[in-house]
């Protein structure tokens, strides 16, 4: 049974400051997302890896897999207040196909303090 | 385009009772999904769909039934709401093709609380 953990659960970092978002699966994957949720909302997509060593980046987020490891990192560079919101991976548990019934972690609730 | 579009919003539901999430999307998506997602926890998946016609079991499929007889629809139905059902609940879907692979585009979400 595939598992995803995330860690930290809850990061409060102050603004300008730089941190990462883990994301560990227990099986063999090369498909890997990640989402935001803001508190109330919705989920959006942010990122989708679909192969090992995929680095996608947009403004202040990146995103890298190492299937190898079995792990995501989610970087955070120069955080603003806008950032502050609930992050969650998500894993597809089939290799070198597609299932896309996705095996969520318990998300990282992001607080960024001015 | 719409999206994903959820109805109701919100719903308080006595035990026992029955009710149906609606769920449709425009997007011309072959794969529908529904989730629970409970306080503080990820997204569970309950019911998927890879085309009409065609539903399977996701990790919690208990207590509720699902069907897909349009591409565009996929209703969600709790039959004997029971207080642990109390979740809410997303509706998502996607494009599952043979060179490609999208992310879930999700509904807004139900508030469901059973009391």
């Amino acid at each position: 049974e595939l598992k995803v953990e995330q860690n930290p659960l809850f990061l409060s970092m102050q603004e300008g400051k730089n941190y990462t978002i883990y994301c560990n699966y227990s099986t063999t994957s090369d498909r890997l997302y990640w989402y935001r949720q803001d508190p109330g909302k919705s989920l959006e997509s942010l990122f989708v890896l679909l192969s090992n060593g995929a680095v996608k980046q947009e403004g202040r987020l990146m995103a890298s897999l190492d299937t190898k490891a079995r792990l995501s990192t989610l970087h955070i560079t120069a955080a603003v207040h806008d950032l502050s919101a609930t992050y969650f991976c998500a894993v597809d548990p089939l290799y070198g196909g597609a299932t896309n019934k996705l095996i969520f972690g318990t998300g990282t609730l992001l607080a960024v303090q001015p | 385009n719409a999206g994903v579009t959820q109805t109701p919003k919100f719903r308080i539901l006595k035990i026992g009772q029955s009710m149906t999430l609606q769920c449709t999307q425009d997007m011309n998506h072959n794969y529908m999904y529904w989730y629970r997602q409970d306080p503080g926890m990820g997204l569970k998946l309950i019911y998927y769909s890879v085309g009409a016609g065609i539903t399977d079991k996701g990790e919690v499929p208990n207590g509720y039934n699902v069907s897909r007889s349009t591409t565009e629809d996929f209703p969600l139905r709790l039959e004997l709401a029971a207080p642990s059902q109390t979740s809410v609940y997303f509706c998502a879907s996607s494009y599952l093709g043979t060179e490609f692979n999208q992310p879930q585009h999700f509904g807004d979400g139900t508030r469901l609380s059973i009391l």
